[in-house]
């Protein structure tokens, strides 16, 4: 079945550090690929999308490409901030008659001043 | 702009009682959705409504049930809350059934707990 993978976490970095968020996926067809994000006490929010292969989303210094061959999405980012701590989700999404939604376990983020 | 509503932010429950989960979107969207966080597991669909007037399955939708009230309005009901029902609940809306996108707009959750 359709499934994503992600790294496990926590992840811990300190300020200003690279950091990368493995996410693989498993899907029939080609779905729509999201990173969101999950600030503490608040709901998911899209830090960024790409919709078809080679595409590259990016917003807020992170960016994650579409690699169809090796079916992943990756999040990266150049310089991580403390404001950046929070949890990730990658998912993919496809329409079969209303959306279908798939996502990762999530990975907790904390970046140290 | 207030985007997506959830009432109530917390509430417990004894094990057996009944409670409904109010979501409203002011966005317009045709689609919603209604998903459980559990620690480890990711979110989950419980139920969805492409459009006004459909609701479906997704995952794990036993023990609940849901109405569609109008295109602003879904609800999510626990008949018999079990503790197995402790979690987190969040509605979210898509703009489009028939899109390629699919990108979702999340409330803020309902934190539920069944004693």
């Amino acid at each position: 079945g359709d499934s994503v993978t992600q790294m496990e976490g926590p992840v811990t970095l300190s300020e200003e550090a690279f950091l990368t968020i493995n996410c693989t996926y498993t899907a029939t067809g080609y779905p729509s690929l999201f990173w969101y994000v999950q600030y503490p006490g608040e709901g998911l929010q899209l830090l960024l999308k790409a919709t078809k292969a080679d595409d590259k989303g990016s917003n807020k210094g992170f960016e994650a490409t579409y690699r169809k061959e090796t079916t992943s999405f990756h999040l990266e980012k150049g310089s991580v901030q403390v404001s950046d701590s929070a949890v990730y989700f990658c998912a993919l999404s496809f329409n079969t008659g209303g959306f279908k939604t798939i996502f990762g376990a999530g990975t907790r983020l904390f970046v140290k001043a | 702009n207030a985007g997506v509503t959830q009432t109530p932010k917390f509430q417990v429950l004894k094990t057996g009682q009944s409670m409904t989960l109010q979501c409203a979107q002011d966005m317009n969207h045709n689609s919603m959705y209604w998903y459980r966080q559990d620690p480890g597991m990711g979110l989950r669909l419980i139920y969805y409504s492409a459009s006004e007037g459909t609701t479906d399955k997704g995952e794990v939708p036993n023990g609940y049930n849901v109405s569609r009230l109008n295109k602003r309005e879904f609800s999510l009901r626990l008949e018999s809350a079990a503790p197995s029902q402790t979690s987190v609940y969040f509605c979210a809306s898509s703009i489009l059934a028939g899109g390629r996108t699919g990108e979702l707009f999340f409330g803020e959750g309902s934190r539920l707990t069944v004693l």
